[in-house]
């Protein structure tokens, strides 16, 4: 069984400052990682994703998230939060088993303040 | 390239309606998949197919058919609406030998 908890459904930061919307798995295998965001009345897109290579990925717009076996998580950050960012953010989790379904966590809606 | 393509992107019904939301890829995915996405309880798995003619149930199926006759289409249906079936949806497709999801843009659906 696979599971993910987003912590905290809400984040607001100011622009330019850090963002770190938390994430943590759980998996009976090795997992599969993946940030997708969520813009207004848009369906998901692929931030970034997590395949067993690099721990430290990076993804589009600034984004990278660290994968961290002992902590069970892949947090995401962005080192200078921008106007554009303030979207809703998903983290999800896939495995080799199961037909690769993906279960996505509850979702972090980012609010970006001037 | 037209990825994954919904419609309707809005639909009304009235309690006990039956309707077909339609997802149609052209990406040669093998992988379909349909989501519902409700405030606070990110995505639910409805029904996913890993190949023309082969089906199964996700988390919450009830009150939705699905059937995958060629690889490109994998239609929704709600049998007999019922409010607690107002949500958006979204449907999913991937490569077979990939892992990541390419989503629709989503329909949204109230059920009066």
């Amino acid at each position: 069984a696979q599971s993910v908890t987003q912590l905290g459904s809400h984040v607001s930061v100011s622009e330019g400052a850090l963002v770190l919307l938390r994430c943590n798995y759980s998996s009976s295998v090795p997992p599969y990682l993946f940030w997708y965001v969520q813009y207004p009345n848009q369906g998901l897109q692929l931030l970034l994703k997590y395949t067993s290579a690099a721990t430290l990925v990076k993804g589009i717009n600034g984004f990278e998230a660290e994968f961290k076996k002992s902590e069970t998580s892949f947090h995401l950050t962005k080192p200078s939060a921008h106007m554009s960012d303030a979207a809703e953010y998903f983290c999800a989790v896939s495995d080799s088993t199961n037909a690769g379904k993906s279960t996505f966590g509850d979702g972090t809606t980012l609010t970006v303040k001037p | 390239n037209a990825g994954v393509t919904q419609t309707p992107k809005f639909q009304v019904l009235k309690t006990g309606q039956s309707m077909t939301l339609q997802c149609a890829q052209d990406m040669n995915h093998e992988y379909m998949s349909w989501y519902r996405q409700d405030p606070g309880m990110g995505l639910r798995l409805i029904h996913y197919s890993v190949g023309a003619g082969i089906t199964d149930q996700g988390e919450v199926p009830n009150g939705y058919n699905v059937s995958r006759s060629t690889t490109e289409d994998f239609p929704l249906r709600l049998l007999s609406a019922a409010p607690s079936q107002t949500s958006v949806y979204f449907c999913a497709s991937r490569a077979g030998g990939n892992i990541q999801l390419f989503f629709g843009s989503g329909t949204q659906l109230s059920v009066l």
